[in-house]
């Protein structure tokens, strides 16, 4: 059974462009979360998705950053104009439902921004 | 709103022997559930235990155990018999039950010395 797969793993971009994050859940689960971590600091919610439903996005910046879980497919993050202050490692988790606590994490997304 | 505090920002421990890392939390909520999570070099998050605020038996898997002291809100890990590969930065982590997201502490850093 494979994991919380996330790709790409390293992603470069030059200030102004677009990141597009991709998060494929473990098999049979249907909530995903996605969190950032800024270096050398712990990890900080941003958004949390069912399939087509946006549940919680309290920790989503206002603006340029947005997320989707669409019917078929898998979870995107999308970053428009990226600054560089947008560099960090996202990480993507899901579980089989919110009343199951326990959250599984994919190999995270290290974007650089030059 | 839920808080986690981890103060020691590094921790290091001779090879065999026994190192605690400290943690606190806060939240408003009677039914949580509390984490320790383990990332390496290679920024892997992964469980390495948990705590069900309801039960009072503290968590053990193998070499870990936790200090759960709830109405001090404190949730200490406890690494037994320390390998060079525990090397890595330990997150301990709070989620409430009616909610969605994990809130982390800012890590610890942990070196084993041979």
């Amino acid at each position: 059974n494979a994991g919380v797969m996330q790709n790409p793993r390293h992603l470069v971009r030059r200030r102004g462009q677009e990141a597009r994050l991709r998060c494929s859940p473990m098999k049979g689960h249907s909530h995903v979360y996605w969190y950032r971590q800024l270096p050398e600091e712990g990890l900080k919610f941003m958004v949390y998705l069912q399939k087509e439903n946006i549940i919680d996005e309290s920790g989503m910046p206002k603006e340029r950053f947005s997320a989707e879980f669409p019917k078929e497919g898998p979870s995107i993050l999308r970053i428009q104009q990226v600054v560089r202050g947008d560099s960090a490692a996202y990480f993507c988790a899901s579980s089989p439902g919110q009343t199951q606590h326990e959250q599984f994490f994919g190999p995270g997304t290290r974007l650089t921004v030059l | 709103a839920q808080t986690v505090t981890q103060s020691q920002p590094e921790m290091s421990v001779q090879e065999a022997e026994t190192v605690t890392l400290s943690c606190t939390y806060d939240t408003s909520e009677s039914d949580y559930y509390l984490f320790w999570y383990k990332q390496p070099p290679s920024r892997q998050m992964i469980l390495v235990i948990r705590q069900e605020a309801y039960k009072q038996q503290n968590a053990t898997e193998n070499r870990f155990s936790v200090n759960f002291q709830k109405a001090a809100k404190s949730f200490s890990l406890k690494i037994s018999d320390s390998q060079l590969g525990d090397a890595a930065m330990y997150f301990c982590a709070c989620k409430e039950t009616s909610g969605s997201r994990l809130t982390f502490g800012e890590g610890t850093q942990l070196t084993v010395n041979p």
